[in-house]
């Protein structure tokens, strides 16, 4: 069993759809959770991270951890064509001399204008 | 500009061949990474280090190699005993807290 696992898509939303993407985890010792988007051949940039469960709002993003039941979502509000990109999720693992951190697979999304 | 920075941007491998992906760094992070891409996937861990002269392999470690002798730099070696090493690598400095600051990424293909 993978430590995180993705919803794979690919998903395909019109313009101004509410997208919700998801991954759940099996180790209960992740401690930062993240959400990175991707453009074709390059690098991953952070959209948001949380430390703890609950909800997080930056923009049109918001960030939800519910740890009971090792499940995180991002939802993205009234979608644009520029959000068409790879979104991954990520999760870090803290040791006494580093920081380990696991990505999902990935979801492919699409926005259709 | 400060950010990280890998190269080469392409590079071909050959039957037998070792070869070595660069990474540089001046955003002063202590902890960088190394993860592979194979087409529609997400990012595996390959090997991390969180200081210099201190490293950790990753959940794909066989048939690479790393060093961390600078803090600003920590090269990534494909062994020949890697058998399939088709695939884009991104290597990713971490700054505060736990974000990751990825580079442009290497295409390694074999000839």
């Amino acid at each position: 069993q993978k430590e995180v696992e993705q919803d794979p898509g690919p998903l395909s939303v019109p313009e101004g759809a509410i997208v919700s993407l998801n991954c759940t985890y099996s180790n209960s010792a992740f401690q930062y959770f993240m959400w990175y988007r991707q453009y074709s051949r390059k690098g991953p940039e952070l959209l948001m991270y949380t430390y703890s469960s609950g909800n997080k709002e930056d923009g049109r993003f918001t960030a939800q951890v519910d740890k009971s039941s090792k499940y995180i979502s991002l939802f993205i509000r009234d979608s644009q064509p520029s959000d068409s990109a790879t979104y991954l999720c990520a999760m870090s693992l803290m040791y006494s001399s580093a920081s380990k951190i696991i990505f999902g697979s990935g979801t492919r999304l699409s926005i259709r204008p | 500009d400060g950010g990280i920075t890998q190269s080469p941007k392409y590079l071909f491998r050959k039957e037998g061949q070792n070869v070595t992906l660069s990474c540089e760094q001046n955003l002063n992070h202590d902890a960088m990474y190394w993860y592979r891409q194979d087409p529609g996937q997400g990012l595996r861990l390959i090997y991390y280090s969180q200081i210099v002269n201190d490293f950790q392999k990753g959940d794909i470690a066989e048939g690479y190699s790393v060093s961390r002798e600078k803090k600003e730099s920590f090269p990534l070696t494909v062994t020949s005993a890697q058998k399939n090493p088709t695939a884009f690598y991104l290597c990713a400095s971490r700054g505060q807290p736990e974000k990751l600051f990825f580079g442009s990424g290497t295409q390694l293909s074999v000839l």
